[in-house]
């Protein structure tokens, strides 16, 4: 069974600085799900990573995937007010499918002014 | 072009009650999913449904809860005889096969 650990859950930043959201995961899955939520909302897709060694870059959102190591990452760069949210990453129990997504924790991103 | 949509938004029930919820998936995708989330808790899978078959119930409680998805209509998520503990968030995903899952905007059962 997969096991998705996101670490940290929780993170307080300024406004400005730099960090990275780490997912570890279990098995050999070869894709990984970025998604963002707002408070009381739903789950908005982020980065969709689908090989090993994928990057992907939206605004100051960089996410990557290294398959060997099962670790992808969600590089934040200067980070303002409204990057505030929970993400998520997730991805399917095993290689080759798409049906259901086990989803980490969440980290908690607050970005304080 | 609708993404997928859920309906209700919110839904109250007392203990004892059934609970049903809907999702209409994005026009075209065959795939549903029904993942619940409690409070700051990610989202736990339930079920995956295609039209008229269950592929894999294995996130599912074995009692009270059910799932369909017609030839017809919505996915329709069944909960009899709700308990406090159902109380959570129910989100449906949809996708076309091996593909990324759309998420709807979920429906937020309180029991009370």
């Amino acid at each position: 069974e997969l096991k998705v650990e996101q670490n940290p859950l929780f993170l307080s930043m300024q406004e400005g600085k730099n960090y990275t959201i780490y997912c570890n995961y279990s098995t050999t899955s070869d894709r990984l799900y970025w998604y963002r939520q707002d408070p009381g909302k739903s789950l908005e897709s982020l980065f969709v990573l689908l090989s090993n060694g994928a990057v992907k870059q939206e605004g100051r959102l960089m996410a990557s995937l290294d398959t060997k190591a099962r670790l992808s990452t969600l590089h934040i760069t200067a980070a303002v007010h409204d990057l505030s949210a929970t993400y998520f990453c997730a991805g399917p129990p095993s290689a080759g499918g798409s049906e259901k997504l086990v989803f980490g924790k969440g980290t908690k991103l607050t970005v304080n002014p | 072009n609708a993404g997928v949509m859920q309906n209700p938004r919110h839904l109250v029930r007392r203990r004892g009650q059934e609970a049903r919820l809907r999702c209409s998936p994005v026009k075209g995708h065959s795939h549903v999913y029904w993942y619940r989330q409690l409070p700051e808790e990610g989202l736990k899978f339930m079920v995956y449904l295609q039209k008229e078959n269950i592929i894999d119930e294995s996130g599912m409680p074995k009692e009270r809860f059910s799932a369909e998805f017609p030839k017809e209509g919505p996915s329709i998520l069944r909960i009899q005889q709700v308990v406090r503990g159902d109380s959570a968030a129910y989100f449906c995903a949809s996708s076309l096969i091996d593909n990324e899952q759309f998420f709807g905007p979920g429906t937020r059962l309180t029991v009370l």
